[in-house]
């Protein structure tokens, strides 16, 4: 069974930072594009990030780019997320999302969720 | 960037009544069309990708249908499980996407 698990969530005050981890199983991790989406509280869906299986190519949203790095480590199938400058409105549930191919991001597994609080 | 907007936002209905979902396009996606549902609490499931394209396990009454910059989720008899909010979500512009804003299914 394809599975994925998050870890790392947390309180964190204005301008800190967090790392998010994800463990994946279950299929072969290096063949996947990977995707880290967040939900605000009481929010939508919203795209953070993605990485390529390699690794070699990365691609982030606006509301990120420049604060967030995504990486993998596909000896360990592990995905991360490096969150700098924390904001308030990053306060947001984080899911560690599979995408099925590597030309339609599409999104068929997804991890349970981290929640990340960002509050003085 | 390509913008989705779903409507309605929410809508009341009740077991057993036909149930349509639309997503609007702010340009043509070509059919890269992805429907998601999500219950309180938990990640979302797909539902459908490919515009019209059912995963496998999802129960037939749930389609999909459009073409361009219109898609709609259909239900066809809304049954008790079905409560909960659906979101669409393009990839035509792969790996970058974007979701629509969701619709909550409540029960009348």
């Amino acid at each position: 069974e394809e599975q994925l698990l998050e870890s790392g969530g947390g309180l964190v005050q204005p301008g800190g930072s967090l790392r998010l981890s994800c463990a994946a199983s279950g299929f072969t991790f290096i063949d996947y594009a990977m995707n880290w989406v967040r939900q605000a509280p009481g929010k939508g869906l919203e795209w953070v990030s993605s990485i390529s299986g390699s690794g070699g190519r990365t691609y982030y949203a606006d509301s990120v780019k420049g604060r967030f790095t995504i990486s993998r480590d596909n000896s360990k199938s592990m995905l991360y997320l490096q969150m700098n400058n924390l904001r308030a409105d990053d306060t947001a549930v984080f899911y560690c999302v599979k995408g099925v191919h590597p030309a339609a991001n599409y999104l068929d597994v997804w991890g349970q969720g981290t929640l990340v609080t960002v509050s003085s | 960037d390509i913008q989705m907007t779903q409507s309605p936002s929410s809508l009341s209905a009740s077991v057993g009544d036909r149930v349509t979902i639309t997503c609007r396009a702010s340009q043509a996606i070509t059919n890269g069309l992805a429907w998601y549902q999500q219950k309180p609490g938990k990640a979302p499931k797909l539902l459908v990708f490919a515009a019209s394209r059912l995963k496998s396990g999802v129960p037939s009454r749930f389609s999909g249908s459009g073409s361009g910059t219109d898609y709609t989720l259909t239900i066809s008899s809304l049954q008790p499980e079905d409560f909960a909010t659906y979101y669409c979500q393009q990839y035509y512009t792969t790996p970058v996407i974007t979701f629509g804003g969701g619709t909550k299914v409540e029960i009348k």
